[in-house]
C-alpha cells in the first residue's frame, strides 16, 4: 500500500530533551517535506527536501533540523525542544505527473513539550 | 499580508445540499497550483482537488468543483450534495512557482464545515 508513515504518533516530552521523528515514504517521490499544524494558522511548512542531500527551510524553520540521507526517509530532529513546539506535525511527500504536483500526508505526529 | 485567506471560520450546510467555501489567494508569479485538502476529525489530511493557473476550465472531481476566478484571485471549493462524512476542516493552499520547484505549499487558516442532518 502507498503511504507515507510517521513515528511517533503522539509523544510528550520535556523541554531541552533531543527528540527525532521519522518520516518514511514507499512511493519513490523526489519530493518530502514537514509541516507543523497549530490552531488557527493552518499548516506552516517548516523544511523541505528536493532530493537526497538536498534539503531548505521552509517558512518556520527555526529550532528544528533535518536530513535526507535516503531518498525515502526524511527524519525531523528537535534537538532542544520548546513548549512553543508543542504541535501537530505532518510529512508529505510528492511528485509531479502530468504537471501536478500533489502532496501525500503522513498521519501525524501529536507532539507536547513540557 | 497573507498569502491565502479563508474568511469562513465555520460553516453549517444542510445534508443533500451544496455548499461554496470560499478561498483567496495572492501571488505575482503567473505560475501556481491551488489545492483543497480534507482534514477530519481523525487528523489526516486528504487531497481533493488541484487547479493550475493556466488551466482552462474549473477543476471537478467527483462531487468537489473548484470555482476559479482567476482575475478575482480566488479558488472556492463547491461540495455538491453534502453528506455527514463531508463533516471536516478544510483547507485551501497554494503553491507558487511551478510544479517542480519542492513542494512547498501554503496553506489558508481552515474552514470547519459541520454538516447536519
Amino acid at each position: 500500500e502507498a503511504q507515507v508513515t510517521q513515528n511517533p504518533r503522539y509523544l510528550i516530552t520535556v523541554t531541552g530533551k533531543k527528540l527525532t521523528v521519522t518520516c518514511s515514504q514507499n512511493m519513490n517521490h523526489e519530493y518530502m517535506s514537514w509541516y507543523r499544524q497549530d490552531p488557527g494558522l493552518g499548516l506552516r511548512q517548516i523544511y523541505y527536501s528536493m532530493n537526497v542531500e538536498a534539503t531548505d527551510k521552509g517558512d518556520v524553520p527555526e529550532g528544528y533540523k533535518v536530513s535526507r540521507k535516503e531518498k525515502r526517509n526524511f527524519p525531523l530532529i528537535l534537538e532542544s525542544p520548546s513548549p512553543n513546539q508543542t504541535s501537530l506535525y505532518f510529512c508529505a511527500s510528492s511528485f509531479v505527473a502530468g504537471a501536478i504536483d500533489t502532496q501525500y500526508f503522513g498521519p501525524g505526529t501529536r507532539l507536547t513539550v513540557l | 499580508a497573507q498569502k491565502i485567506t479563508q474568511t469562513q471560520p465555520g460553516m453549517f450546510v444542510q445534508e443533500k445540499e451544496a455548499v461554496t467555501l470560499d478561498c483567496t489567494y495572492d501571488t505575482s508569479d503567473p505560475s501556481y497550483g491551488l489545492f483543497w485538502y480534507k482534514q477530519p476529525s481523525s487528523g489526516e489530511m486528504i487531497f481533493l482537488i488541484y487547479q493550475g493557473s493556466y488551466d482552462q476550465q474549473n477543476a471537478t472531481e467527483g462531487r468537489y468543483s473548484l470555482n476559479f476566478q482567476k482575475a478575482r484571485k480566488s479558488a472556492n471549493l463547491v461540495i455538491s450534495a453534502s453528506q455527514l462524512g463531508d463533516s471536516a476542516m478544510y483547507f485551501c493552499a497554494m503553491r507558487e512557482g511551478r510544479y517542480n520547484q519542492g513542494g512547498k505549499l501554503i496553506f489558508g487558516q481552515g474552514t470547519e464545515l459541520s454538516v447536519k442532518p
